[in-house]
């Protein structure tokens, strides 16, 4: 579990505002993946990503941006948070030829 | 986009009884039925997976059963304990990149 984190923890910002949330892995797994967890909607994929430089949609893209430049690393950008982007954010990760996806500690995003 | 119905949103048992958690989808192309253990405040964790290729999987006190004409997975947890209070979710992979859409959660809580 050691092997992903994700920063900050915890984020407080407002709406309008810029926001990153990192991800890093120490597995070199090939794909990385975003998830946004709601009450009542469960995990929903925002972004993966299946290499360096290869990155696609998920279920609710909208509003998010990500960048994978390198193989650990995988951020999700908020370019102008919204009170509906307040959620706590999961980056998960899985090697290549495997199904077992193992998330990150979690970020809690609040937008006031 | 890929459906999975995960039921009851919520499950009260005691202490030493079995509890049992069903998960349908749509997508027939699916063939990997993980299922994952997140607790209060933590991250969502792998406890049981199930292939196509495979009807039923057993570890210790949880199994998981495929049903895969009908188009449905189950998790089976007997003998609970108070340490297995927690949400589950199950999950199906889907597309070309093996992503995995998830059930939106059971809630189990097992009382003493």
């Amino acid at each position: 579990d050691a092997g992903i984190t994700q920063s900050p923890r915890y984020k407080i910002t407002e709406t309008g505002r810029q926001v990153t949330l990192m991800c890093h892995q120490t597995w070199s797994h090939s794909y990385m993946f975003w998830y946004r967890q709601d009450l009542g909607h469960g995990l929903r994929l925002i972004y993966y990503s299946a290499a360096a430089d290869i990155t696609d949609k998920g279920e609710v893209p909208d509003g998010y941006v990500v960048s994978r430049s390198k193989t650990e690393n995988f951020p999700l950008t908020l370019e102008s948070a919204t009170r509906s982007q307040t959620s706590v954010y999961f980056c998960a990760s899985r090697p290549r030829g495997g199904d077992t996806q193992y998330f990150g500690p979690g970020t809690r995003l609040t937008v006031l | 986009g890929e459906n999975v119905e995960q039921h009851p949103s919520t499950l009260s048992v005691q202490e030493g009884d079995s509890a049992v958690i069903k998960c349908t989808y749509s997508d027939s192309a699916s063939n990997y039925f993980p299922w994952y253990k997140q607790e209060l405040g933590k991250r969502p964790q792998l406890i049981i997976d199930i292939r196509s290729n495979v009807g039923e999987k057993k570890d210790q006190r949880i199994a998981v059963t495929l049903n895969k004409t009908a188009k449905h997975f189950s998790l089976h947890i007997t003998e609970t304990q108070p340490e297995d209070s927690a949400v589950y979710f199950c999950g199906i992979n889907t597309g070309t990149a093996s992503k995995l859409t998830f059930g939106t959660g059971t809630r189990l809580q097992v009382t003493l």
